[in-house]
C-alpha cells in the first residue's frame, strides 16, 4: 500500500485559501487519491477523489501533477467550521483486487482556522 | 437518503464482558468495512465484509474479535472478554462495490472500565 506524507498541522484565517499537500512517492498505476475530513467525535467524511490532473467539486479542488507522486487539496475561502483533521489516502479504485479495499489512514493534517 | 448508521454511539463495558457493535450500511451498499481509531491516531483497518462473506480480515486481532454481515440485518462487530486496551472509537464504512468510495458512520465509542 502506498505510504502518504502530509504536514501534521496548518493554521489559517477565515476567508483564506488553504492548500494541503500530500506526497505519495510509491503510488501504483491503479491507485486513486482520496481525501477525507474528520471532526472530533465524528466519522471521516469523504471530500474528493481523483486519479490525475484536476478535480473540482462544490467543496474543494484536488490537483495532481503528471507524475502523481503528490497531490494538493485546495479549500477555497475557509471558515471556522473547516477546522478539522484532513486525511490523504491512496487506495486501489475500481475493480476489486485482493487487499485493495482497506484504506490506510495516517495521522492526517490538523487544520486550524481562526478569525 | 440515510447514511451509514451505527449503534450504540457510546458503549461502556467492564473487563471480561462482551461488546456488540452494529452497523447498517447506506441503502444499496453491500460492502462493509470496520476501522478502529485510538485517541490522536488515524483509523486502522480491521475487516472488510460483503453480505455473508468475510473478504479481508487482515486487520482483526486473532483472538476475541469477530465480525459478520448476515443476509438480513446489520453488520456486527463482536468483541469478547473486553480489556481496557479495546477502548477506542470503532467506525464502520460502506461502499456500493469493492474499490468504490467508502462512506463512514458516526462511530461507536467503546469504553472498557
Amino acid at each position: 500500500l502506498a505510504k502518504t506524507t502530509q504536514p501534521i498541522s496548518m493554521d489559517s484565517y477565515e476567508g483564506q485559501e488553504v492548500n494541503i499537500t500530500c506526497s505519495h512517492n510509491n503510488i501504483a498505476t491503479n491507485d486513486y487519491i482520496t481525501w477525507y475530513q474528520q471532526f472530533p467525535s465524528q466519522g471521516p467524511r469523504f471530500i474528493i477523489q481523483g486519479y490525475k490532473t484536476k478535480v473540482t467539486n462544490e467543496v474543494a479542488s484536488l490537483f495532481i501533477p503528471a507524475d502523481r507522486k503528490s497531490s494538493t487539496l485546495s479549500l477555497p475561502r475557509v471558515s471556522l467550521s473547516d477546522t478539522a483533521v484532513y486525511y490523504c489516502l491512496v487506495a486501489l479504485g475500481g475493480i476489486l483486487t485482493g487487499g485493495g479495499n482497506k484504506l490506510t489512514f495516517g495521522t492526517g493534517t490538523q487544520l486550524k482556522v481562526e478569525l | 437518503n440515510a447514511g451509514v448508521m451505527q449503534n450504540p454511539r457510546h458503549l461502556v463495558r467492564r473487563r471480561g464482558q462482551e461488546a456488540r457493535l452494529r452497523c447498517s450500511p447506506m441503502k444499496g451498499h453491500s460492502h462493509v468495512y470496520w476501522y478502529r481509531q485510538l485517541p490522536e491516531e488515524g483509523l486502522k483497518f480491521m475487516v472488510y465484509l460483503q453480505k455473508e462473506n468475510i473478504i479481508d480480515e487482515s486487520g482483526m486481532p486473532k483472538e476475541r474479535f469477530s465480525a459478520e454481515f448476515p443476509k438480513e440485518g446489520p453488520s456486527i462487530l463482536r468483541i469478547q472478554q473486553v480489556v481496557r486496551g479495546d477502548s477506542a472509537a470503532y467506525f464502520c464504512a460502506s461502499s456500493l462495490a469493492g474499490g468504490e468510495t467508502q462512506y463512514f458512520g458516526p462511530g461507536t465509542r467503546l469504553l472498557v472500565l
